[in-house]
């Protein structure tokens, strides 16, 4: 049911701005607010952004915008302990659901 | 500070049955939608359910639709799944994590606070 997609994979060096791309439709990102996660090593995943806020504690290097039936989560200046798996996740109508996008692993390099 | 701690996970044989729990503490539970995420091993994150703030409504993944049932106890501040018929490709950890939105029908999808997750093993 992943009606979400983004890039299998993204690698860049320390301090690199990087990325991601979430590519759904109408009935999801074109229409309602995109939320993304980090989750490293597996662990429990964490709240990066939701719309264009994010929870205290995250570090500002991270944005996020949406365009159309894309959103983007960019990181400005990667960082080491930035290595994880990250998710765009958005309600779907069609669906009458939530949908996770296929994850995106970003490796430092 | 915010809390979820799930429990009930283990190992079942396909056909079977399994509840999980999710006990919530540091905030109003009574005002809060909660989801339930499940992640296979080595797979990415799926989105499996969510329950409004007062149990009257429930939103459910086609995967599980049918088999799975969301429900909560809000005397307890406590979130359960029940899952029946299980099959072999619902092996996952299962994360509860509840919504930022108070007192919203189906929630904002910004899952604000994540448990530990708890793994289910459904195997012969």
């Amino acid at each position: 049911q992943s009606a979400l997609t983004q890039e299998a994979s993204v690698s860049g060096t320390v301090g690199q701005k990087v990325t991601l791309s979430c590519t759904g439709n109408s009935n999801n990102i074109g229409s309602y607010a995109v939320a993304w996660y980090q989750q490293i090593s597996h662990g429990a995943p964490k709240t990066l952004m939701f719309e264009n806020s994010q929870p205290s504690g995250v570090p500002d290097r991270f944005s996020s915008s949406k365009s159309g039936t894309t959103a983007s989560l960019t990181i400005s200046g990667l960082q080491p302990e930035d290595e994880a798996d990250y998710y765009c996740s958005t309600w779907d109508y069609s669906l009458s659901a939530y949908v996770f996008g296929t994850g995106t692993k970003v490796t430092v390099l | 500070q915010v809390q979820l701690v799930e429990s009930g996970g283990g190992v079942v044989q396909p056909g079977g049955s399994l509840r999980l729990s999710c006990t919530a503490s540091g905030f109003t539970f009574i005002n809060f939608g909660i989801h339930w995420v499940r992640q296979a091993p080595g797979e990415g994150l799926e989105w499996v359910a969510f329950i409004r703030y007062d149990g009257s409504n429930k939103y459910y993944a086609d995967s599980v639709k049918g088999r799975f049932t969301i429900s909560r106890n809000n005397s307890k501040s406590t979130l359960y799944l029940q899952m029946n018929s299980l099959r072999a490709e619902d092996t996952a950890v299962y994360y509860c994590a509840k919504d930022r939105a108070i007192q919203s029908t189906r929630g904002s999808g910004y899952l604000h606070s994540w448990g530990q997750g708890t793994l289910v093993i459904v195997s012969s």
